[in-house]
């Protein structure tokens, strides 16, 4: 399985940008890069995908490099609520693959 | 509101029970999971279903055991072979594997 790399931890101003980034240098050409966030004593959820274009929604944007071996996802303005735990996970589309959790980076924002 | 609910938020049990958390989804997914997380740890995957009457094991299947006899419902049984049983336990669906998870709140459960 491709696996990916992430800081421990990040810190942030709140209204500041912030910039997460994860390598994963084994990707394979299916390799799809999900972000996930878990808040505390929360299960996580859901914040963004994409295969080879930058993507962007209500939440987030996610930035891929062109070789596809990193990738950063960027909070516009970090608020209080957006510290959490934020993983980045590979998976490839197909049915019967599993997404694998690591540690994750823990984003702490201070007012 | 579709979404997944886990029941109950936190539940204590004496060493040698067994226990079974609930997972309910109305979210018409296919798949379900259940991932056990310690503390400052990421998630790791104990059991997934891709359909209803079918389930794998995980990583870290050990000690648990899964039932998938409506589409709806994922319980999790944890057994006294469970060594380390005190953990978070989170469930998820997707509408297949290998597509966006959506997770429920979780069970902290403390066995003492």
């Amino acid at each position: 399985d491709a696996k990916t790399t992430q800081p421990n931890s990040m810190e942030s101003n709140e209204e500041e940008p912030v910039h997460l980034p994860c390598n994963h240098s084994t990707i394979s050409g299916t390799d799809y890069i999900h972000w996930y966030r878990q808040l505390p004593s929360q299960g996580p959820e859901y914040v963004i995908h994409g295969l080879t274009s930058n993507v962007n929604n209500r939440m987030a944007s996610l930035a891929i490099a062109e070789d596809r071996k990193s990738s950063t996802l960027i909070l516009h303005r970090a608020t209080l609520r957006d510290a959490a735990v934020y993983y980045c996970i590979l998976a490839s589309n197909n049915a019967g693959n599993m997404l694998t959790f690591g540690g994750g980076t823990r984003l702490m924002v201070k007012p | 509101d579709g979404g997944i609910t886990q029941s109950p938020k936190y539940l204590f049990r004496k060493e040698g029970q067994n226990v079974t958390l609930s997972c309910e989804q109305n979210l018409n997914h296919d798949a379900m999971y259940w991932y056990r997380q310690d503390p400052g740890q990421g998630l790791r995957l104990i059991y997934y279903s891709q359909i209803v009457n079918d389930f794998q094991k995980g990583d870290i299947a050990e000690g648990y055991s899964v039932s998938r006899e409506k589409k709806e419902s994922f319980p999790l049984t944890v057994t006294s072979a469970q060594k380390n049983p005190t953990a978070f336990y989170l469930c998820a669906s997707s509408i297949s594997t290998g597509k966006t998870l959506h997770f429920g709140n979780g069970t902290r459960l403390t066995v003492t």
